[in-house]
């Protein structure tokens, strides 16, 4: 079944814990996101890649690390979360940025 | 810069038709995006224009000007799981730029 997977799906941490959310994806493609999602604010763009060892800040980078060692993965790393990254997070990915994304289920992260 | 501006809610009753417009201002545009969410759930794709000109797919139609920088998204014969949100994307360059939504509740 052609899917994108995330873990961990939900997340409570502290303050300068630094964690790592996968992404994984089996359909070849190209181009991966990732984005969180805030309420009033939509989806916004955080990191992107448009191939292996490409990667390229969205417009909320800050923050936040990626890698793209592989072309099915593509982690999130916050190195030292902070509250204001509490938020739905959503890893995509698409043959190439003009296709239809494919979605992940989502991650909910909490940082106390 | 770049801005992306669709209504924040909106309802219609079943069977009933809603046009959802949104308004973007960008620099790089390489095409335009709807997607759906239901409440909980990643969004799923509806559909893409990049040429000016309306897209029919079942229910769902979606228009594209590039000259006024201006979509909308048609749903006809609107049935209650339509009840979702709606979001406009434009890529921009290399970027998926959203709007924040517009949340559409259809009653019976």
């Amino acid at each position: 079944e052609a899917q994108v997977t995330q873990n961990p799906r939900y997340l409570i941490t502290v303050t300068g814990k630094k964690l790592t959310v996968t992404c994984s994806q089996n359909m070849n493609h190209e181009y991966m996101s990732w984005y969180r999602q805030d309420p009033g604010l939509g989806l916004r763009q955080i990191y992107y890649s448009m191939n292996v060892e490409v990667t390229d800040k969205g417009d909320v980078p800050e923050g936040y690390k990626v890698s793209r060692k592989e072309k099915r993965n593509f982690p999130l790393i916050l190195e030292s979360p902070s509250p204001n990254q509490t938020s739905l997070y959503f890893c995509a990915s698409s043959f190439d940025r003009v296709n239809e994304q494919y979605f992940g289920p989502g991650t909910r992260l909490t940082v106390t | 810069g770049q801005n992306i501006d669709q209504p924040t809610e909106m309802t219609a009753t079943e069977g009933a038709i809603v046009q959802i417009n949104c308004t973007y201002q960008t620099s790089g545009f390489n095409g335009l995006f709807w997607y759906q969410q239901h409440a909980g759930e990643a969004p799923t794709f509806l559909s893409y224009n990049v040429l000016d000109g309306l897209e029919e797919k079942g229910r769902f139609s979606s228009f594209l000007s590039r000259s006024k920088g201006y979509s909308y998204l048609l749903l006809k014969e609107l049935q209650m799981k339509d009840s979702a949100s709606y979001l406009c994307a434009v890529v921009d360059t290399d970027k998926l730029i959203f709007g924040t939504g517009t949340r559409l509740q259809v009653f019976p």
